[in-house]
C-alpha cells in the first residue's frame, strides 16, 4: 500500500496563499470524507489542524482551510506567517480499520 | 489538561525487544481508540497499530504484523506497544496518539527508539 502522494515542497511569501496537494486513490480519498492534515515543527509532535476534510479544531485559524475533489485533497494556508513554516502531513481512512499518511510536505515562509 | 507521556524507548539491538509506555490524563481514556504512529529520522510519519476502546480489536500495518502488539488498561489509563523482533528500520521516533473520528487529535512528546548492534 503506497503512501499519499504530496509533493515534498511548496513555498510563499508572508501575506499570500500556499495550496499543498494530497493525491490517493479512488479507494481511500475519493471514497471517505476521512482526511485530516497535520502541521508538525521541528523537534515537535505534530499537531491536528484540520479534520474530516475540511473542519478545524478549536484555536486553529480560520486562514488555513481544507478541502478535496475526487482522489486529492488540499489543504490552504492563507495570509503566511513566519510561524506556518513547517512540515504538513495528510493522513486519509482506506477502510478495513486502517488509515495512511502521505509522504510530508516542507512548507518554506520566504 | 489533555495529555499522552509515552516512556520506553532505548537502544535495543536487532532482535531484541522493547516495550513502549503511555500514560494518559486529562480525558476518559476508555472512550477513545488510541494508535501509535512512527516517525524515522528525517522522515514521515507512518501509521503503526491501533486498538479500539475495549481492546478487542487491534489493527497493525503490515510491517510490524506478528512482531508487535498494542495493548491498553482503561483502568490504568494506559496504551503499550510489545515490539519484539526488532529490526533497524524500526529505528524511530514513537508517538502515542489519541484517535477521534478518524482522527490523531491528541498526541504525545515521543520516545525514541534505536535499533543498533
Amino acid at each position: 500500500q503506497s503512501a499519499l502522494t504530496q509533493p515534498p515542497s511548496a513555498s510563499g511569501s508572508l501575506g499570500q496563499s500556499v495550496t499543498i496537494s494530497c493525491t490517493g486513490t479512488s479507494s481511500d480519498v475519493g471514497t471517505y470524507k476521512y482526511v485530516s492534515w497535520y502541521q508538525q515543527h521541528p523537534g515537535k509532535a505534530p499537531k491536528l489542524i484540520i479534520y474530516e476534510v475540511s473542519k478545524r479544531p478549536s484555536g486553529v485559524p480560520d486562514r488555513i482551510s481544507g478541502s478535496k475533489s475526487g482522489n486529492t485533497a488540499s489543504l490552504t494556508v492563507s495570509g503566511l506567517q513566519a510561524e506556518d513554516e513547517a512540515d504538513y502531513y495528510c493522513n486519509a481512512y482506506t477502510g478495513s480499520n486502517n488509515e495512511m499518511f502521505g509522504g510530508g510536505t516542507k512548507l518554506t515562509v520566504l | 489538561e489533555v495529555q499522552l507521556v509515552e516512556s520506553g524507548g532505548g537502544l535495543v539491538q536487532p532482535g531484541g525487544s522493547l516495550r513502549l509506555s503511555c500514560a494518559a490524563s486529562g480525558f476518559n481514556f476508555s472512550m477513545y481508540w488510541m494508535t501509535w504512529v512512527r516517525q524515522a529520522p528525517g522522515k514521515g510519519l507512518d501509521w503503526v497499530a491501533n486498538i479500539v476502546q475495549d481492546g478487542s480489536q487491534k489493527h497493525y500495518v503490515d510491517s510490524v504484523r506478528g512482531r508487535f502488539t498494542i495493548s491498553r488498561d482503561n483502568a490504568k489509563n494506559s496504551l503499550w506497544l510489545q515490539m519484539d523482533s526488532l529490526r533497524a528500520e524500526d529505528t524511530a521516533v514513537y508517538y502515542c496518539v489519541r484517535h477521534s473520528g478518524w482522527a490523531f487529535d491528541i498526541w504525545g512528546q515521543g520516545t525514541m527508539v534505536t535499533v543498533s548492534s
